[in-house]
């Protein structure tokens, strides 16, 4: 079973750029989550969806950050623009209703300079 | 979600037992014990999960305390791949609700 894909792998840019990231979850996955990991810190949930609806985004910086699932599989998550404090890695989870646990990609690592 | 209460750190001599403790002091009757490890530049990886009973797989054992205020997930034999940081999450029912992590436990598996 092919994992939980996400791209790319590293991320540099420079402050107030825009930046996009991607996600495929497991296939059937209903649920996708993006997490934000800042260094040293445990991930914190960004935003979830069930198939393309949005669950909870109470922790999305809404005025720099979006994020769509549009047909209910691959997400993008985008900044714009980019602040320092956003160097951290994005990971992307994806599971089912009947599953127990939730399945996380690499993430990417973003750096704001 | 109920908060835990992990050790920032620990340290095991390989071939040993790693006996990793969390306090979730206010977890409710429908909150399941969860536990993650996330090796180094690598996405969180799911171990183990539980609700009052000990349960145990291919990785790892949970072990919960009967009034469900605290638990402790053992690695039988700790090898160096072992090497991680582990999470132990309070989460209700179902995989469509959210995962909270806490900082962890960074164990480190020594020679």
């Amino acid at each position: 079973e092919a994992g939980v894909a996400q791209s790319p792998r590293y991320k540099i840019i420079e402050k107030r750029q825009s930046v996009a990231f991607w996600c495929n979850p497991i296939s059937g996955h209903a649920t996708l989550y993006w997490y934000q990991q800042i260094l040293g810190q445990g991930p914190k949930l960004l935003i979830q969806f069930q198939n393309n609806g949005v669950v909870d985004d109470s922790q999305l910086p809404k005025d720099r950050f979006s994020a769509e699932r549009l047909k209910g599989v691959d997400s993008t998550l985008k900044i714009q623009p980019a602040k320092l404090e956003d160097s951290a890695v994005y990971l992307c989870a994806s599971t089912t209703p009947q599953d127990a646990s939730a399945f996380f990609g690499q993430g990417t690592r973003l750096t704001v300079v | 979600d109920a908060k835990t209460t992990q050790p920032t750190s620990m340290d095991c001599a390989e071939g040993r037992a790693a006996n990793l403790p969390c306090n979730h002091s206010t977890i409710s009757g429908n909150e399941y014990v969860y536990w993650y490890r996330q090796i180094h530049s690598q996405g969180p990886q799911y171990i183990i999960h539980g609700l009052k009973n000990n349960e145990t797989n291919e990785m790892a054992s949970l072990i919960i305390t009967e009034d469900r205020k605290s638990s402790t997930l053992i690695l039988p034999h700790a090898t160096l791949r072992d090497t991680a940081v582990y999470y132990c999450i309070v989460r209700a029912a179902g995989g469509g609700n959210k995962l909270t992590f806490g900082t962890g436990t960074q164990l480190k598996v020594e020679l």
